[in-house]
């Protein structure tokens, strides 16, 4: 079975940075995934990581170590539209996605 | 805008009744995936199918039934609904079904049963 773990909530003011951790024991592993989920929305793509080091892509950035088994995705320069849900994900060996319970993020002015 | 479509966007249903949750895609992709998302328990797969023809269980498959007659739809059937099937249910699909292959989803069903 796959074990995703990352924290329920999380608070931050408008133009801080906030690092979201995942920390994973799967069977198998290829690639770890960051995903957006705004209250009663669909959850939408971030980022990918299957290679150890960081991703940036704007204002967002993801960090895998394998060895590990650890990825944070880092949020900076807050707006208040970035309040959502970030879900972790875990592509097993068996090629499916499991995810974590999600990480609500609150944007404070 | 092409992407995944989902019907109805909502229901109310009686348990014990027969139930088809509607979705289509038209990006082509091959593989798609039925998911439930429960308060406090993330994403967890329902059933899945890696190309038109073949379907697969997922962690969750008890109580739910699938079919892939063609590329574009994959509908997600409950038979005999139970209120510990009151969810909301996602659809997703992806161009492959493999390790770098992103999924996308569509805007959920939620599914109420009483």
């Amino acid at each position: 079975g796959q074990n995703i773990d990352q924290p329920t909530e999380m608070t931050a003011t408008e133009g801080a940075i906030v690092q979201i951790n995942c920390t994973y024991q799967t069977s198998g592993f290829n690639g770890l995934f960051w995903y957006q989920q705004h209250a009663g929305e669909a959850p939408t793509f971030l980022s990918y990581n299957v290679l150890d080091g960081l991703e940036e892509k704007g204002r967002f950035s993801s960090f895998l170590s394998r060895s590990k088994g650890y990825s944070y995705l880092l949020l900076k320069e807050l707006q208040m539209k970035d309040s959502a849900s970030y879900l972790c994900a875990v592509k097993g060996g068996d090629y499916k996605l499991s995810f974590g319970a999600g990480t609500t993020v609150t944007v404070r002015a | 805008i092409a992407g995944i479509t989902q019907a109805p966007t909502s229901q109310i249903l009686a348990a014990g009744r027969r139930m088809t949750l509607r979705c289509t895609q038209d990006m082509r992709h091959n593989a798609m995936y039925w998911y439930r998302q429960d308060l406090g328990l993330g994403l967890r797969l329902i059933h899945y199918s890696n190309t038109a023809g073949t379907t697969g269980k997922g962690e969750v498959p008890d109580g739910y039934s699938v079919s892939r007659a063609n590329t574009d739809d994959f509908p997600l059937t409950l038979a005999s609904a139970v209120p510990s099937q009151t969810s909301v249910y996602f659809c997703a699909s992806s161009p492959l079904a493999g390790a770098g292959d992103t999924q996308y989803f569509g805007p959920g069903t939620r599914l109420t049963v009483l």
